[in-house]
């Protein structure tokens, strides 16, 4: 097992559009979170998925954002009709909820709203 | 709501120097995370701990839960330290994480 896998790694695009990002946590962890992260800031939680269950969502995913873990493997994050307050570094972690060790983070989606 | 505070913000330090990066946090917690991030966003987590010291070669982490308090040393400091820091408590065992605001640390040669 290689980590928590995030693609792509940077992404820019237009205001308007929409962007979809994919996270592969590591394969024995149940507990898959979504974080962002802007400048000078530290991450922000979105929401977490307990296998393919989504179970809490923050009031900072507003409902241009949707996150799904369809067979509770990898996760993907959508935001529909970016805006330029959209543009942060997004972040994936995955741990097994039992002992709470082996808590691992993605390297990060960087998003970049123009 | 938990709040996590990390001093300093910024720490520019010399090669060799002894690091000391401090945490604090409101409420009573499970454990506490220690991470690293380097320029392009990726996070290590460096320690996990519930109590007392962990030790990592030159990186000791400590943590007092009655005074709600952690720190994280970096003896002999080099260059390659420089990254941000960043304390982060789950609520309960593989929760989710409150994260400080992260300390940029600086290592000249």
């Amino acid at each position: 097992d290689t980590g928590v896998s995030q693609n792509p790694r940077h992404k820019i695009t237009k205001r308007g559009q929409n962007v979809t990002f994919r996270c592969d946590p590591i394969s024995e962890h149940n507990r898959l979170y979504w974080y962002r992260q802007t400048l000078g800031q530290g991450p922000e939680f979105l929401t977490y998925f307990q296998n393919e269950a989504q179970l809490e969502k923050s009031r900072l995913l507003s409902d241009r954002f949707s996150a799904e873990r369809p067979k509770g493997s990898f996760s993907t994050l959508e935001i529909q009709r970016t805006e330029q307050g959209d543009s942060a570094m997004y972040l994936c972690a995955s741990v097994e909820s039992g002992t709470g060790y082996g808590y691992t983070f993605g390297s990060g989606t960087r998003l970049t709203v123009v | 709501k938990n709040e996590v505070e990390q001093s300093p913000q910024n720490l520019t330090a010399q090669e060799g120097e002894f690091i000391t990066i401090n945490c604090s946090y409101s409420v009573g917690i499970s454990a506490l995370h220690w991470l690293q991030q380097h320029p392009g966003g990726g996070i290590v987590s460096l320690f996990m701990l519930s109590s007392g010291k962990k030790k990592h070669g030159r990186l000791i982490a400590t943590i007092n839960i009655q005074e709600k308090h952690s720190s994280l040393h970096i003896t002999a400091s080099h260059p390659r330290d420089s990254a941000v820091y960043i304390c982060a408590t789950p609520e309960t065992s593989g929760s989710r994480l409150t994260f400080g605001e992260g300390t940029q640390l600086t290592v000249n040669p």
